[in-house]
């Protein structure tokens, strides 16, 4: 089968940096996707690694390692607006053309 | 604009009233999707559609109906709306090359409560 695995949630500080980490177990998938949703609010695409390595976008940052079955989202320089589910997403091989979606991980900012 | 709007964004009803929840994206997508979001349990596609006349079931399609006539619509229908389908719909799409398909453009959600 397949499956992600996300921490329910995280606490940092406004200003400060945080990982949220994504790990996986599937036969083979074709990247590792992270969307954002504020309360209320409909999922937001953020970053997709195809490759292994790391993609920046602005505070942003996606990191995967296939050979670890890992995966995070780096966010620095933390603001409150920042507060939100963060889901971790992949299109495995074996699923056609579904996406297989992390439980999600809600991220609380204190100021 | 481009976006991916649902009808109606709530809705209450009565077990076994067949109701339909609305897509539309103005975005030429080929790939559209339909998901349940349920506390705890993150995104469940419901069911997809490659392209027009084109669907198959997600991982949670029991009870309810799709079809793709058009390629900008993608209705959902419960033909007899259970109290356990009470949920936060989500359609969502995307474009149908390679790798878009991580990318999925999200509609504004519909909540649905079946009494």
């Amino acid at each position: 089968g397949q499956s992600l695995e996300q921490p329910s949630e995280v606490t940092a500080v406004e200003g400060a940096i945080v990982q949220i980490n994504c790990t996986y177990q599937t036969s083979g998938f074709y990247g590792l996707s992270w969307y954002q949703q504020h309360d209320g609010g409909a999922p937001t695409f953020l970053s997709y690694n195809a490759l292994d390595g790391l993609e920046e976008t602005g505070r942003f940052s996606s990191f995967l390692s296939r050979s670890d079955s890992y995966g995070y989202l780096l966010l620095q320089e933390l603001q409150m607006k920042d507060s939100a589910s963060y889901f971790c997403a992949v299109r495995g091989v074996d699923s056609n053309y579904q996406l297989i979606w992390g439980a999600g991980t809600k991220l609380i900012i204190k100021p | 604009e481009a976006q991916v709007t649902q009808n109606p964004r709530y809705l209450i009803t009565v077990t076994g009233k067949k109701l339909t929840v609305t897509c539309s994206q103005n975005m030429n997508h080929e790939y559209m999707s339909w998901y349940r979001q349920d506390p705890g349990l993150g995104l469940r596609q419901i069911y997809y559609s490659m392209n027009v006349e084109v669907t198959d079931k997600g991982d949670v399609p029991e009870g309810y109906k799709v079809s793709r006539k058009e390629k900008r619509n993608f209705p959902l229908i419960l033909e007899s709306p259970s109290p356990n389908q009470t949920s936060l719909y989500f359609c969502a799409s995307s474009s149908g090359t390679s790798g878009a398909y991580n990318e999925q453009f999200f509609g504004p959600g519909t909540r649905l409560t079946v009494l």
